[in-house]
């Protein structure tokens, strides 16, 4: 079946400017992340939604970072008024939750900021 | 804060040889998951392995094995007959089995398989 997909691919942005990033999960998965990879480094979670439950915010690096996701379906991650140092691969990952703790990535959004 | 600790930045091996990849980790939890992701150039993450902190026996998938040690909270990658195809970044990576069960992650190793 498909996988998590993630839109757009590469992404190119001047600093200030405000940008949205999209996450398809996987059909029946009910919990979603997202995370952020800077250059050379590991993952940093940044948000995770499960079904209608208030989402888990705590990843996020300030004000300007916000996340929606409608029940089970697509999400957005916005970054609002955009800086340099929000250039980064931004993955989507989703989850089964409660039968397994394996999450399964989509490819990633690489955003640079000019 | 539960961390993850990945001590080589880069390694490289010959084709077909074995090689091990080093983790480990802080927690005060008794319940959790470790996984080894895969990460090659085309930036998708791909789950290699995981293991359940509550079963002793070692994970094994294929030429991929671990070494859960978890009075040490150690858990290496042994890859085996190491191909082309395993080069990549490689990332351990650990959750707890409550709330929202992020995935916290070490910085990686890069791996090259040389012909």
């Amino acid at each position: 079946g498909a996988g998590v997909s993630q839109s757009p691919s590469n992404k190119v942005t001047e600093k200030g400017k405000d940008v949205e990033l999209r996450c398809d999960p996987i059909s029946g998965h009910t919990a979603l992340y997202w995370y952020r990879q800077r250059l050379g480094q590991g993952l940093e979670f940044l948000i995770y939604f499960q079904g209608n439950s208030a989402p888990d915010k705590s990843g996020l690096p300030s004000d300007r970072f916000s996340a929606e996701r409608t029940g089970e379906s697509v999400s957005t991650l916005t970054i609002q008024r955009t800086q340099q140092e929000d250039s980064a691969v931004y993955l989507c990952a989703s989850s089964l939750r409660r039968t397994s703790y394996e999450q399964y990535f989509g490819p990633g959004t690489r955003l640079t900021v000019t | 804060a539960q961390t993850v600790t990945q001590s080589q930045p880069e390694m490289s091996v010959q084709e077909a040889e074995t090689v091990t990849l080093s983790c480990t980790y802080d927690t005060s939890e008794n319940n959790y998951y470790l996984f080894w992701y895969k990460q090659p150039p085309s930036r998708q993450m791909i789950l290699v392995i995981r293991q359940e902190a509550y079963k002793q026996q070692n994970a094994t998938e294929n030429r991929f094995s671990v070494n859960f040690q978890k009075a040490a909270k150690s858990f290496s990658l042994k890859i085996s007959d190491s191909q082309l195809g395993d080069t990549a970044m490689y990332f351990c990576a650990f959750t707890t089995t409550q709330g929202a069960q992020k995935l916290v992650f070490g910085q990686g190793t890069r791996l090259t398989i040389n012909p």
